[in-house]
């Protein structure tokens, strides 16, 4: 199948500060990239859903001004959590979509960044 | 969407065969059935997907009766690196990628 990156892999940081997370798609191009969050014993959360060269389109409930996404090519997106508390750790992994492929909506996930704010 | 509900916990033994069961009544007509697997502090993984009767491939089989309203995954003869947690998901055919994640199913085959 196909092969999803995210780094870092894990990240630890100091309350206010920003961290970027970097997903890319190695080995095909990507029509969509959606960002989740995943708190400890919990299903994954849809974040945004981001197309390459658009604006990316929030869920209810997420802040875009805090979690910005950048999807600059159509096989890298980042995620930037700005100003970052400790109520933002979490495991948050991003998944590729290409439309047209052989399954109806199959996503490709990354390993996921944990992330940790001191 | 179609919402779906699964048990949040099974236990098992090395072995055995097990079936996890998902209800979505309100499925729709386009809307087709997929199974992801996740183990701690990884991604999702596709398992299978399909829109009725039977689909087998090498890693399960999924069942879904003729009202589409429920589905069943059956893992054959599952070992202790099966223990995940299992997610069942109900999505139209008009290739958007968006994908809903429910509570999912843990998992848990002891030796």
């Amino acid at each position: 199948g196909a092969v999803v990156s995210q780094h870092p892999s894990r990240v630890i940081c100091k309350s206010g500060t920003s961290v970027k997370i970097e997903c890319r798609s190695l080995d095909f191009q990507a029509t969509t990239m959606f960002w989740y969050r995943q708190f400890p014993k919990q299903s994954l959360m849809l974040m945004a859903t981001s197309n390459e060269g658009s604006k990316a389109t929030y869920e209810q409930g997420v802040e875009k001004d805090k979690f910005l996404i950048n999807h600059a090519s159509l096989t890298l997106s980042t995620l930037t959590v700005t100003s970052a508390h400790p109520e933002d750790s979490s495991f948050y992994i991003c998944s590729a979509y290409q439309a047209g492929g052989g399954r109806y909506n199959e996503q490709f996930f990354g390993p996921g960044t944990r992330l940790t704010v001191l | 969407l179609a919402k779906t509900t699964q048990p949040i916990s099974m236990d098992s033994y090395e072995g055995q065969e097990v079936n996890i069961t998902c209800s979505h009544n309100n499925i729709a007509t386009n809307d087709y059935i997929t199974w992801y697997q996740q183990f701690p502090s990884q991604g999702p993984r596709f398992i299978i997907q399909g829109y009725k009767t039977k689909v087998t491939n090498e890693v399960a089989s999924l069942f879904i009766p003729a009202d589409r309203k429920s589905s069943t995954l059956s893992l054959p003869r599952v070992s202790l690196s099966d223990t995940a947690v299992y997610y069942c998901l109900v999505g139209d055919t008009s290739n958007t990628g968006k994908l809903i994640f429910g509570q999912g199913t843990t998992l848990q085959v002891k030796p």
